[in-house]
């Protein structure tokens, strides 16, 4: 089984803090996702990675920047936490051949 | 853009009973996936299917990609189907492959 963990379930930052959310999958997969999830505007994709140390923008990638040094591993960073990132945020990821989406158990954020 | 539309938006259900969620897309799509997130947050895979039918369990999904709408079976339901179905349709955007999702039908099965 795929599995895709997040290093977080439950989140809760400051204003202004640096915050790292971690993603980790086990199945060797090229692509790797990060969305926030808002209700009434759905599942909105941040950022992507199609390879190690590569990176794409998606539809909202403002307020924050990601890294990927490892196949496995996608980090999403928020440089300075505000309140408008109080989301439900989460990661995917899948083959590059097949972009059959498997996703983690989400983190949900709080920034006060 | 593609259009995702998803009906019902909301459906509630005695255990027991069965049900038909549809999923209609706006133009063609490279593949469709059909998810249900449970009541904790978390996105469970269901199916992957571009064409054809699959069946897993009480589960079972048609996509007629020639027609543009896929549809998602529930048999027998039970509580711990309760939650969010979506749909998502892939596409081709800016050179990559991305997912978009529908606005999901909200389920919930009463004992």
């Amino acid at each position: 089984d795929v599995k895709v963990t997040q290093s977080s379930r439950y989140l809760v930052k400051r204003t202004g803090e640096k915050v790292f959310l971690e993603c980790v999958q086990d199945m060797d997969h090229e692509n790797m996702f990060w969305y926030r999830q808002d209700p009434g505007l759905g599942l909105r994709l941040i950022y992507f990675s199609y390879d190690v140390k590569m990176k794409e923008k998606g539809d909202i990638p403002e307020g924050y920047s990601v890294s990927r040094e490892k196949k496995e591993r996608f980090s999403l960073i928020l440089e300075s936490a505000s309140t408008n990132q109080t989301s439900m945020y989460l990661c995917a990821s899948s083959w590059k051949q097949v972009n059959e989406q498997y996703f983690g158990p989400g983190t949900r954020l709080t920034v006060t | 853009g593609i259009q995702v539309e998803q009906s019902p938006p909301d459906l509630i259900l005695q255990e027991g009973a069965n049900s038909t969620l549809r999923c209609n897309f706006s133009d063609s799509v490279n593949n469709l996936q059909w998810f249900h997130q449970n009541p904790w947050g978390q996105l469970i895979n269901l199916f992957y299917i571009p064409s054809g039918t699959k069946q897993n369990g009480r589960l079972s999904a048609t996509t007629v990609a020639t027609e543009r709408y896929s549809l998602l079976y529930i048999s027998s339901s039970q509580t711990t189907d309760s939650g969010v179905y979506f749909c998502a349709v892939e596409r081709v955007s800016g050179g990559y492959n991305k997912l978009i999702f529908g606005a999901g039908t909200r389920l919930a099965v009463h004992p």
